[in-house]
């Protein structure tokens, strides 16, 4: 069965410091569709990032960087230099198919708090 | 801003009443989904509506009534809820075939059953 395991719930750093989100993932399909969605105190879920099982390259946007490892089944995302507008609850999900209605499994989130 | 617009964002409703939360998104996206999410929780896949017919409904209890007019709009036409409906309830729309998984959400309606 498809799931995704978030391990941190709560992480506090201070600002400038840099911050690791750890996501492992288990799933039978050869091909599948990871994600990292951010979700601030406004309520809303934001994209930040999708990643298919056949692309192991890492991906750098700004501050923002993941690793992906299919030898360890995860998804790390990183922010560099942090910001306190970066203080938000980050859930990273899987892909289930079928993929025509992009039915998203979430792990239960890491809430990161980033102080001045 | 969101491109999906959800009203009301607050609600506080007696187990008895009915009312409706609605979803606006003008992307031209023809998928639809309600999530619920409970405090601290992740969220919780409710309906899926894919070119304004209902695709996947996950065992909601029928006191929620997804209804989808048209492809820009979504409702969830709520009835004799219980306290522990109370939560936060989050309308997302896709492009149905893509297969990306990015759905973009709205605010959220947060919902308090009394």
């Amino acid at each position: 069965a498809q799931k995704v395991t978030q391990a941190q719930t709560e992480i506090s750093v201070v600002e400038k410091e840099d911050v690791t989100l750890d996501c492992v993932y288990e799933t039978r399909d050869t091909t599948y569709y990871l994600f990292w969605y951010k979700q601030p105190p406004s309520g809303e879920l934001v994209f930040l990032i999708r990643r298919n099982s056949f692309d192991e390259q890492n991906e750098i946007s700004g501050r923002y960087s993941w690793n992906f490892q299919k030898s360890t089944s995860s998804f790390n995302f990183t922010i560099t230099a942090s910001q306190v507008v970066d203080s938000a609850v980050y859930f990273c999900a899987l892909s289930e198919p079928p993929y025509n209605t992009d039915k998203l499994i979430f792990g239960t989130g890491t809430r990161l708090q980033v102080f001045p | 801003d969101t491109e999906v617009t959800q009203t009301p964002k607050h609600l506080v409703m007696g187990m008895t009443n009915k009312k409706s939360l609605k979803c606006e998104q003008h992307m031209g996206h023809r998928a639809m989904y309600w999530y619920k999410q409970k405090a601290k929780k992740p969220p919780e896949l409710m309906f899926v509506y894919s070119y304004e017919k209902l695709s996947i409904n996950e065992s909601v209890p029928s006191r929620f009534s997804p209804e989808c007019p048209n492809s820009s709009l979504l409702n969830l036409h709520l009835h004799a809820l219980q306290p522990e409906d109370s939560a936060l309830y989050l309308c997302a729309s896709s492009h149905p075939l893509s297969g990306t998984g990015e759905l973009f959400f709205g605010e959220g309606s947060r919902l308090t059953v009394l």
